[in-house]
């Protein structure tokens, strides 16, 4: 079984640019998660989605950050435009509903740097 | 607000010897769930173990232990044999029960320990 996968590894743009970062979770997860971890601070959580209705979207910093996911599967995070303060590695993670807890599989991260 | 403090920036430990990494946290729920994430040099995070706050019970799973005091809100991770594999950042989580699926919800990070084995 795949694991959850990101796309890309890394990116490295300049402010003012966009960038869309996108996540892959594991086939037949019905949750997917989307956290941020910026240099020396904490993994923060940013938003998760229910198939693809937005259930908790209380972690995004600001309007700049966009989340989707078309369908259901796939989704994507842009950012428009980036600062300075959006460099860090972004997290994603699905989770299939019916455990106690449900376990999040995490993917390998982005990691975006902002020049 | 809930908060997770991983008190040890940074361990080492000498292979085939036992270490503990440290996490304390803070929260008003009395329902609530507790992991030990590793994440090795090539960066995917794993799910190292679990423990249901409502469970008295640690959690063990094979060479990995917690030990959990609810009332001292602690939860500590003791690795034991440890492994030049277990070399890694352990980041210990808070997730809390929610009211649209008790068993969903986002984690609440510590800022992570990096564990050294040493050969």
């Amino acid at each position: 079984e795949a694991g959850v996968t990101q796309f890309p590894s890394h990116s490295v743009i300049e402010k003012g640019q966009t960038v869309t970062l996108r996540c892959d979770p594991i086939s037949g997860h019905d949750n997917l998660y989307w956290y941020r971890r910026v240099m020396g601070k904490e993994i923060k959580f940013l938003l998760h989605f229910v198939k693809e209705s937005k259930q908790d979207e209380s972690g995004m910093p600001n309007n700049r950050f966009l989340a989707e996911r078309t369908g259901g599967t796939y989704s994507t995070l842009k950012v428009q435009p980036a600062e300075l303060e959006d460099s860090g590695v972004y997290f994603c993670a699905s989770s299939q509903t019916g455990g106690a807890p449900d376990t999040q599989y995490f993917g390998p991260g982005t990691r975006l740097t902002v020049l | 607000a809930q908060t997770v403090t991983q008190s040890q920036p940074e361990m080492s430990v000498q292979e085939a010897e036992t270490v503990t990494l440290s996490c304390t946290y803070d929260t008003s729920e009395n329902n609530y769930y507790l992991f030990w994430y590793k994440q090795p040099p090539s960066r995917q995070m794993i799910l190292v173990i679990r423990q249901e706050a409502y469970k008295q019970q640690n959690a063990t799973e094979n060479r990995f232990s917690v030990n959990f005091q609810k009332a001292a809100k602690s939860f500590s991770l003791k690795i034991s044999d440890s492994q030049l594999g277990d070399t890694a950042m352990y980041f210990c989580a808070f997730m809390k029960f929610t009211n649209y699926g008790g068993s969903q919800g986002n984690l609440i990070f510590g800022k992570g320990t990096k564990l050294s084995v040493k050969p």
